[in-house]
């Protein structure tokens, strides 16, 4: 089972910030967090991931609580091709592991 | 970055035939490479995971006669649906990492259709 939970959607206005809340609760200290997002039929893509401080890339930013029981993802300017179903997912960062998909949130960037 | 091709993206197949779909790592070796499914509106299942010379691990509940999985080569991992039925129709994605993290890459999936 997945251990994360997030909203299954939310709606984004574009060219506004687009933040993704996910809860992780039970995360243990050796699992970062992971977030992927899947556009319509396409395979999923990775975003992100991180353990326990903030990163950012050119994709998005990640911020992590200090208990690191929740995190969030932003996307600082939405665009109608951000509008994805986002997974975040907590996982091992060593080796060749599934990843466990749960539901996701679908974002829809509205123009 | 790393890229996953597969192949083909869009089948349809009539009942009874075999379906087989490939997944390439483009520019790494992959000894390890999962096949998800995905149906409508639900999120990606583990299927299997494809070991490269080695037997292929399946989830509880998913048929090893009925999906086969050759990894032959640090680059290719096939599924092949054998004697496909509607009820097979699904959303097929494979994925593989490079190694010394978990970041996977995802094939673009493909999409079969039994009738």
């Amino acid at each position: 089972d997945a251990k994360t939970t997030q909203p299954p959607s939310m709606d984004c206005a574009e060219g506004r910030a687009a933040n993704l809340p996910c809860n992780h609760s039970t995360i243990s200290g050796n699992e970062y967090v992971y977030w992927y997002r899947q556009i319509h039929s396409q395979g999923p893509q990775y975003i992100i991931h991180g353990l326990k401080n903030n990163e950012t890339n050119e994709m998005a930013s990640l911020i992590i609580t200090e208990d690191r029981k929740s995190s969030t993802l932003i996307l600082p300017h939405a665009t109608l091709r951000d509008t994805a179903v986002y997974y975040c997912i907590v996982d091992r960062n060593s080796g060749n592991t599934p990843l466990v998909f749960g539901k996701g949130t679908r974002l829809s960037v509205i123009a | 970055g790393a890229v996953v091709s597969q192949h083909p993206s869009r089948v349809i197949c009539k009942s009874g035939t075999s379906v087989k779909i490939e997944c390439r790592s483009l520019d790494f070796q992959a000894t390890t490479m999962f096949w998800y499914r995905q149906f409508p509106k639900k999120s990606l299942m583990l299927m299997a995971t494809s070991n490269e010379g080695s037997k292929a691990t399946y989830e509880q509940g998913v048929e090893k006669d009925k999906f086969l999985i050759n990894h032959a080569s640090l680059t290719l991992s096939t599924l092949t649906v054998t004697s496909a039925h509607p009820e097979d129709s699904s959303f097929y994605i494979c994925s593989a990492s490079i190694g010394g993290g978990n970041i996977q890459y995802f094939g673009a999936g493909t999409r079969l259709s039994v009738l």
